[in-house]
């Protein structure tokens, strides 16, 4: 069975990079079935999807985040990964990673079990 | 920025049916998904494709859409369904997605 798992850092300053990385397990990162995404949700808010990727390196992402966002894959290591740079209060959040399955149109399948990220100095 | 817009919270008495919208105007040409949050969890997929189940789902929940609306509908509700919930969809070209605002649902 499937599972996703984010990891990283707990805190992250003001103006710096917060930098996530979410392990697959369980099933190939390489089938073309499947996206990886990120989302997250603020403490007591709504979720927000931040983007995705394809296993060929195609991205989408959140225009309102899109000049802060990279999102990118390595196969070898069956991880994607999430940067957001310049960063601020409003991006405390906890962050998901999710799969998306195109035989689900799009929809995402299977979640991580959240990591929180606090933006502070 | 496109968005989709759901009511805050719905309220049920046990056995009884929710029905929570979402609207917005990439509906007619977008499919919608829909997730059930319960505090301190991952959200979980409930509906795809604007009224599909995946596997594993229990048959009270089911989804339509019409026009601009998508409607996830929770019949018979049980306690256990007391969680938000968010609908899902893309813009109209497709380029990203969006959460909808996401409704509490509360069991009386």
């Amino acid at each position: 069975q499937v599972q996703l798992q984010e990891s990283g850092p707990g805190l992250v300053k003001p103006s710096q990079t917060l930098s996530l990385t979410c392990t697959v397990s369980g099933d190939s990162i390489s089938s073309g079935s499947y996206y990886w995404s990120w989302i997250r949700q603020p403490a007591g808010k709504g979720l927000e999807w931040i983007g995705r990727i394809s296993t060929s390196g195609s991205t989408n992402y959140n225009p309102s985040l899109k000049s802060r966002v990279t999102i990118s894959v390595d196969t070898s290591m069956k991880q994607f990964s999430l940067k957001l740079s310049s960063v601020t209060a409003a991006d405390t959040a906890v962050y998901y990673c999710a799969r998306v399955a195109d035989y689900y149109y799009f929809a995402m399948d299977v979640w991580g079990q959240g990591t929180t990220v606090t933006v502070s100095s | 920025s496109y968005e989709l817009t759901q009511p805050p919270s719905v309220s049920v008495s046990p056995g009884q049916t929710a029905r929570i919208t979402c609207s917005g105007d990439a509906l007619p040409k977008q499919y919608a998904c829909w997730y059930q949050q319960k505090p301190g969890q991952a959200p979980v997929l409930v509906i795809y494709k604007d009224s599909e189940r995946p596997s594993g789902i229990p048959e009270r929940f089911s989804g339509s859409s019409s026009g601009t609306t998508v409607t996830l509908t929770i019949s018979g509700v049980q306690a256990e369904d007391e969680a938000d919930y968010y609908c899902q969809a893309a813009d109209s070209s497709g380029s990203y997605e969006v959460f909808g605002t996401g409704t509490k649902v509360t069991v009386l």
